[in-house]
């Protein structure tokens, strides 16, 4: 059984450009949801998806932003990016929602120069 | 406000050792609680997964418990082996989002 698969796994960007990040849930998954992890920050919400709606939005900027297709697959999509947006970027995928144990990929570590 | 937190931050012990790690969180209505482990530059591996009706769960040389009421969950790691080298992190679920701790880099000396 497949795991979560992020893809691009590394990524380099200039300020102000946008960038698209791709994750594929475990089959049968249909939640995915987004963090971003920093040495300072550690590791922070971005939003969930379920049956592609967004159910839950952390605390970043509206140049964050997601989707999820009909196959339960997500992308992450990041507009004028800067200097700190540089950083890991995890999804995770499980069953259905809160009670159900949440599996991560390996993230696509971007750079932003 | 959930907030998670980790201690100690970083830990080494010598190989063959048992160890606990320990997580504490502020709100106590949590779906559940989950451990996870991160080698560097990597995503994580899920541990152990605490329902909030559970008190603990096993696997292998790996023990997590969680305390609800108090706010306390630990990761008892027995017989260390330079393996398990890595940071653990804690994680509490509520509302389809999950709230991490900052971790414990766990160093094994061999």
């Amino acid at each position: 059984k497949a795991g979560v698969t992020q893809t691009p796994r590394y990524l380099i960007k200039t300020r102000g450009q946008q960038v698209t990040l791709s994750c594929s849930p475990i089959s049968g998954h249909r939640s995915v949801s987004w963090y971003q992890q920093t040495p300072g920050q550690g590791l922070q919400f971005l939003f969930e998806y379920f049956s592609e709606t967004q159910r839950n939005k952390g605390n970043f900027p509206g140049r964050f932003s997601g989707r999820q297709f009909s196959n339960s697959r997500s992308e992450m999509n990041v507009s004028t990016l800067e200097l700190g947006d540089s950083a890991l970027y995890l999804c995770a995928s499980s069953l259905a929602s809160s009670n159900t144990e949440a599996f991560f990929g390996q993230g696509t570590r971007l750079t932003v120069v | 406000k959930q907030e998670v937190t980790q201690i100690p931050a970083a830990l080494s012990v010598p190989e063959g050792e048992n160890l606990v790690l320990n997580c504490s969180f502020t709100d106590s209505a949590i779906y559940n609680l989950q451990w996870f482990r991160q080698d560097p530059g990597k995503g994580l591996t899920s541990l152990l997964l605490i329902q909030s009706s559970q008190r603990e769960q096993t696997s292998g040389r790996l023990n997590a418990s969680l305390d609800k009421s108090s706010g306390r969950s630990t990761l008892y790691i027995a017989a260390s082996q330079p393996g398990d080298s890595a940071t653990y992190l804690c994680a509490v679920n509520r509302d389809d989002k999950i709230i991490f701790g900052k971790g414990t880099r766990l160093h094994i000396l061999p």
